[in-house]
């Protein structure tokens, strides 16, 4: 199974103003995804990302809104721009692991928790 | 896009009882999982299971891949394995989740 790690863990933040998480994976990975799960609710898929192109966003994301960055096959970051409250969620990074199967198991971050004031 | 339903959306059990969880998805699939988020909530991998059945200690799983639905049964709950339970399936690349059963577990 992969490592992960996101920083920050949990965050309060003023509206208008952006946060950037880091997710660090403990081996190199191709593809990297970022999820978003609002209070209450399932978790729903932000965007893929790929080393050395523009990340992928699903449809009700965009990338003014959350920006990605994949500057290695070990490290992502999402921004989470001009916050307001219902951007209030937990934040996600998930990455394929290795197994045995033609598609490989996918392991979660621990998440950020941010709230928006 | 694909549509993953899971039932029932709660579940109240008394120590000691058994339960199954069902999931059932609309399109074939290329990967299935199940995922226990606990109270803190960290998502915690159950089991990979595209096809067939697997087992792990109280917990089994078992997906009919070409009737597209999926069952994990929990045997002799304990009040640790309270929280949502998801089923998530991979009709691409990434992982598309159903709604989640919560499971509360009382002593």
């Amino acid at each position: 199974s992969a490592v992960i790690s996101q920083k920050p863990s949990r965050d309060i933040c003023q509206r208008g103003t952006s946060l950037t998480i880091q997710c660090q994976v403990d081996s190199q990975v191709t593809m990297m995804f970022w999820y978003r799960q609002q209070p209450g609710q399932s978790l729903t898929l932000i965007a893929t990302a790929n080393q050395g192109s523009e990340a992928t966003y699903e449809s009700g994301f965009v990338i003014d809104k959350f920006p990605i960055s994949r500057p290695n096959l070990t490290f992502s970051t999402l921004t989470v721009s001009n916050m307001s409250p219902e951007d209030s969620s937990i934040y996600l990074c998930s990455v394929e692991g290795r197994t045995s199967g033609m598609f490989d198991e996918q392991f979660f971050g621990p998440g950020t928790r941010l709230t928006v004031l | 896009g694909i549509q993953v339903e899971q039932s029932p959306p709660d579940l109240i059990l008394q120590e000691g009882a058994n339960s199954t969880l069902r999931c059932n998805f609309s399109d074939s699939v290329n990967n299935l999982q199940w995922f226990h988020q606990n109270p803190w909530g960290q998502l915690i991998n159950l089991f990979y299971i595209p096809s067939g059945t697997k087992q792990n200690g109280r917990l089994s799983a078992t997906t009919v891949a070409t009737e597209r639905y999926s069952l994990l049964y929990i045997s002799s709950s304990q009040t640790t394995d309270s929280g949502v339970y998801f089923c998530a399936v991979v009709p691409r690349n990434a992982l598309i989740f159903g709604k989640g059963t919560t499971l509360s577990v009382s002593s």
